[in-house]
């Protein structure tokens, strides 16, 4: 039963060429995150959708974009890939926000820029 | 910004054992603690939320909050080889963010 889904679980892209990277959820959470995870080293916050409403973190570069076409998608765009965008790329929900209720992680998409 | 701090090990500890996991954390105004765990490759799993001060007991895992030291621990008593892994300590972002600030983790590994 998953309940976080992304697609797809690996990506290779050239550098600068965009990329999408996929999530879902079957949870109907409010909230949903993608974070990014380089090797051995902590998830970072890039932003969230609180229902519609976008939050960027302050210190996430213009590179990275989102969408939220509606309650159960969500997709990150990296416009001009570079090498050091290379990571594991965590999409995550909650049903409320506030860091007030757990987060749910799906699976992760990793991404290798060539 | 709020720190999270955390050994990253590897801590070893034999099977059968108590393995203790510990995080300091840098905002007094944090309400909510989560530990997560992480196998190489994979996303990570919550173990344990706690909210209130003292301990919360899961199964093999217990989790103990001091607030006045800045403090979360957890603990994994009769350990297994399925628990060697990375624990991620989080608590919600500062600057208002709802996101979470993760700790490094600390690599467990669980000796047969």
């Amino acid at each position: 039963d998953a309940m976080v889904i992304q697609n797809p679980r690996y990506q290779v892209t050239q550098f600068g060429k965009p990329v999408t990277l996929s999530c879902s959820q079957t949870l109907n959470h409010n909230v949903m995150y993608w974070y990014q995870q380089k090797s051995s080293q902590a998830p970072k916050l890039l932003f969230h959708y609180y229902d519609k409403d976008f939050n960027n973190e302050a210190d996430t570069p213009d590179n990275f974009q989102s969408r939220r076409p509606n309650t159960s998608f969500c997709f990150l765009d990296i416009r001009s890939p570079g090498l050091g965008d290379a990571a594991m790329y965590l999409c995550a929900t909650s049903r409320v926000g506030g860091g007030l209720d757990t987060q749910y992680f799906g699976p992760g998409t990793r991404l290798t820029v060539l | 910004q709020k720190e999270v701090e955390q050994n990253s090990g590897p801590l070893s500890v034999p099977e059968g054992a108590i393995a203790s996991l510990n995080c300091t954390y840098s905002d007094r105004g944090s309400q909510s603690f989560f530990w997560y765990r992480q196998y190489s490759g994979k996303s990570p799993e919550l173990i344990m939320s706690i909210y209130s001060n003292g301990d919360k007991e899961d199964g093999r895992f217990t989790a103990q909050l001091n607030k006045a030291s800045q403090y979360v621990s957890l603990l994994i008593r009769d350990s297994q080889p399925s628990d060697s892994a990375t624990y991620l300590c989080a608590v919600p972002g500062g600057g208002g963010a709802d996101g979470l600030t993760f700790g490094k983790g600390t690599h467990l590994i669980i000796q047969p």
